[in-house]
């Protein structure tokens, strides 16, 4: 079936320190979202992104939607503690509607 | 709104025992999923609805898995018989024209 490889599996950061993480897939999506999920909750939506190109902030977080549609990535500025979790990237599939492919996460911890 | 709301939080139950997991979307929302999660896979696509109707089922492991939305505001999924490999965290989302779904806080099922 359809993947979305996402990398890094995990990170371990010093508070303060920018993060980088990304999405690729061989595929086309018309869709990228990115969601965050904290232990014993299910994700939640952090940003969602429409058009190739596109470049959209929610206070420390900025993510991109590759040009190609193949891609996205997301970062985070000045890490703090409440950061720590597992960010997954999902994407919708051009010609699809409704069904999200997931990533399988990127676990990020933050050192204080 | 209260979000989607899934019953129960968690359910432990012994080999060959049925299990139903409940789930309450968003009211207004016409998508409704079901995806398990675990360490090694990740989030899995196990079924999803539109306006009450399955769309796509393909996901569902085997016959033991039946899903079904009798109406807007209700969905189950059902396993019987419950086998060990079935013990993961179930997850319901909903949405409105499958733009960024909204996840619940899941069933945490362990079968024994």
């Amino acid at each position: 079936g359809q993947q979305l490889n996402q990398s890094p599996q995990s990170m371990f950061i010093q508070e303060g320190e920018d993060v980088s993480m990304n999405c690729t897939s061989s595929s086309i999506f018309n869709t990228w979202l990115w969601y965050k999920q904290d232990p014993g909750e299910g994700p939640v939506l952090l940003i969602a992104l429409y058009k190739a190109g596109e470049l959209t902030s929610n206070g420390r977080l900025t993510a991109q939607f590759g040009i190609t549609r193949k891609d996205s990535f997301l970062n985070i500025s000045a890490s703090i503690p409440s950061d720590v979790g597992i960010y997954f990237c999902a994407g919708q599939l051009r010609g699809s509607q409704g069904n999200l492919i997931f990533g399988k996460g990127t676990k990020l911890s933050v050192k204080p | 709104d209260a979000g989607v709301i899934q019953s129960p939080r968690h359910e432990v139950t012994e080999m060959g025992q049925e299990v139903t997991l409940r789930c309450k979307p968003i009211s207004g929302h016409d998508y409704l999923f079901w995806y398990r999660q675990t360490m090694m896979r990740g989030l899995e696509l196990l079924i999803y609805f539109n306006n009450n109707v399955p769309i796509d089922d393909s996901g569902m492991p085997e016959d033991r898995f039946s899903a079904k939305m009798p109406n807007a505001s209700f969905s189950t999924l059902k396993i019987q018989p419950s086998e060990p490999r079935d013990s993961a965290v179930y997850f319901c989302a909903s949405t409105w024209a499958g733009d960024g779904y909204t996840f619940g806080s899941g069933t945490r099922l362990t079968v024994v």
